[in-house]
């Protein structure tokens, strides 16, 4: 079965400073892999996905993040943090060709950003 | 606005009642999924419509059930409430079945609270 381990469950950084949630997935296809984001009192945004094109995937606000097979992982960073980016966030993995199998969430990273 | 609709926002009843979430997917969108999200649990996918026939299922109590109409708005029922099942229901939408790996559009969420 596929999974995904978010291996910070708080990541606390300053303002201005490098951002890295660390992700790391398990799964016996080629999987497709997402970063979602939730702000406070808000629904999920879609960050970036990653669906066997490139492995460094581009998303919106400045996010970035690489697939990486040989370590399993899809971390997620970002060059200079903002304040405005202290929410939660969480991996997500979809295995294509697989049946009916859902989004498979990872249990969240929450940002903290420190002015 | 994501183009998913979730009403109510804010739900609080007591123990042993049924209520109804509702949900109206983008525009164009003919699947649609339910999540219940806890503080505990995370974030549980329960089951997934697609074009008015019932797709996958996964952690949804029998106590729980959900419809999706021929205008593709769906329903979540929840009955003989219990105080566990206070969480923030998710509904999320995409143009086809999700092995389309093209990520989901989430609404912003109805929150329940049992008493």
């Amino acid at each position: 079965a596929q999974s995904v381990t978010q291996l910070d469950s708080h990541v606390s950084v300053s303002e201005g400073t490098p951002v890295l949630l660390r992700c790391n997935y398990s799964s016996s296809y080629s999987p497709s892999l997402f970063w979602y984001v939730q702000h406070p009192n808000k629904g999920l945004q879609l960050l970036l996905k990653y669906t066997s094109a490139a492995t460094l995937v581009k998303g919106i606000n400045g996010f970035e993040a690489e697939f990486k097979k040989s370590e399993t992982s899809f971390h997620l960073t970002k060059p200079s943090a903002h304040m405005s980016d202290a929410a939660e966030y969480f991996c997500v993995v979809i295995v294509l060709n697989s049946g009916n199998t859902p989004l498979v969430f990872g249990k969240g990273t929450r940002l903290s950003v420190i002015a | 606005d994501s183009g998913v609709t979730q009403t109510p926002k804010h739900l609080i009843t007591a123990t042993g009642q049924r209520v109804t979430l509702r949900c109206s997917p983008r525009s164009g969108d003919l699947s649609v999924y339910w999540y219940q999200q806890s503080l505990d649990q995370g974030l549980q996918f329960l089951i997934q419509y697609y074009n008015g026939e019932e797709r996958a299922k996964g952690n949804i109590l029998e106590r729980f059930s959900a419809q999706q109409f021929p205008d593709l708005h769906s329903e979540l029922n929840l009955s003989s409430l219990e105080l566990g099942d206070s969480a923030l229901y998710f509904c999320a939408s995409s143009p086809r079945d999700f092995r389309g790996g093209y990520g989901y559009t989430f609404g912003s969420g109805t929150r329940l609270t049992v008493v």
